[in-house]
């Protein structure tokens, strides 16, 4: 099956600098990528996802890059603020076929801390 | 903004004991999951559910596990002889079809004694 990891597992950065988390998949089937964020106590949110037709997608100061070849993608924030301070999750979805893998595997998790 | 719904959101119960967490998806969404995370830890699936059956589960999701959704809007997850390891907190997830990103429930803090 997908097998997901994610590094690194803990991550500081100055306010005002950016941020990368990278994730690589094992499954070369996946074709959808999503990325979860979980504030401490609360659900995991989507805040971005790629499918794999697509090298990059940006949403403000969220970016995600996709290697398909090399099986890896990257969260990247820019112009970081205190409240992205949360622990950040990649995962990883296998292709609907007829076997109905209908899951996401998650990787391990980045914990983002931003410092003042 | 459509919200998956989840009760208790805490519950404590003895070693042993048959615990029933619910959920209520997001009424257009197709495809239901649960998913548990150990303090600290990652987010592990448990099962998927689709067309009234079970479409996956993972090696967690044994024979103390089952789920159901008997009445065409609340999901339930029901764990038979509560283990102190099944202590989690449960998340129930929605979404309109598996290469869609899901959307959580707040969760159920699962501690058992």
């Amino acid at each position: 099956g997908e097998n997901v990891e994610q590094h690194p597992s803990t991550l500081s950065v100055q306010e005002g600098d950016s941020a990368v988390i990278k994730c690589t998949y094992s499954d070369s089937a996946s074709n959808y990528f999503p990325w979860y964020k979980q504030e401490l106590g609360k659900r995991p949110q989507l805040i971005i996802d790629i499918r794999s037709n697509v090298g990059e997608k940006k949403d403000q100061r969220i970016a995600v890059t996709l290697n398909k070849t090399a099986k890896h993608f990257s969260l990247h924030i820019t112009e970081t603020q205190p409240e992205d301070s949360a622990v950040y999750f990649c995962a990883a979805s296998i292709f609907p076929q007829m076997n109905r893998d209908d899951k996401i595997i998650f990787g391990k998790g980045t914990r983002l801390h931003i410092l003042p | 903004e459509p919200e998956v719904t989840q009760t208790p959101s805490h519950q404590v119960t003895q070693m042993g004991q048959e615990v029933i967490l619910r959920c209520v998806p997001i009424s257009n969404h197709l495809y239901f999951y649960w998913y548990r995370q150990i303090l600290g830890q990652k987010v592990e699936f448990l099962v998927s559910f689709y067309n009234n059956e079970i479409s996956e589960k993972s090696e967690i999701f044994d024979d103390q596990f089952s789920v159901e959704r008997p009445d065409g809007s609340n999901f339930t997850l029901k764990i038979r002889s509560t283990k102190l390891e099944d202590s989690a907190m449960y998340f129930c997830a929605s979404s309109e079809g598996v290469d869609y990103g899901y959307t959580f429930g707040s969760g159920t803090r699962l501690t058992v004694v």
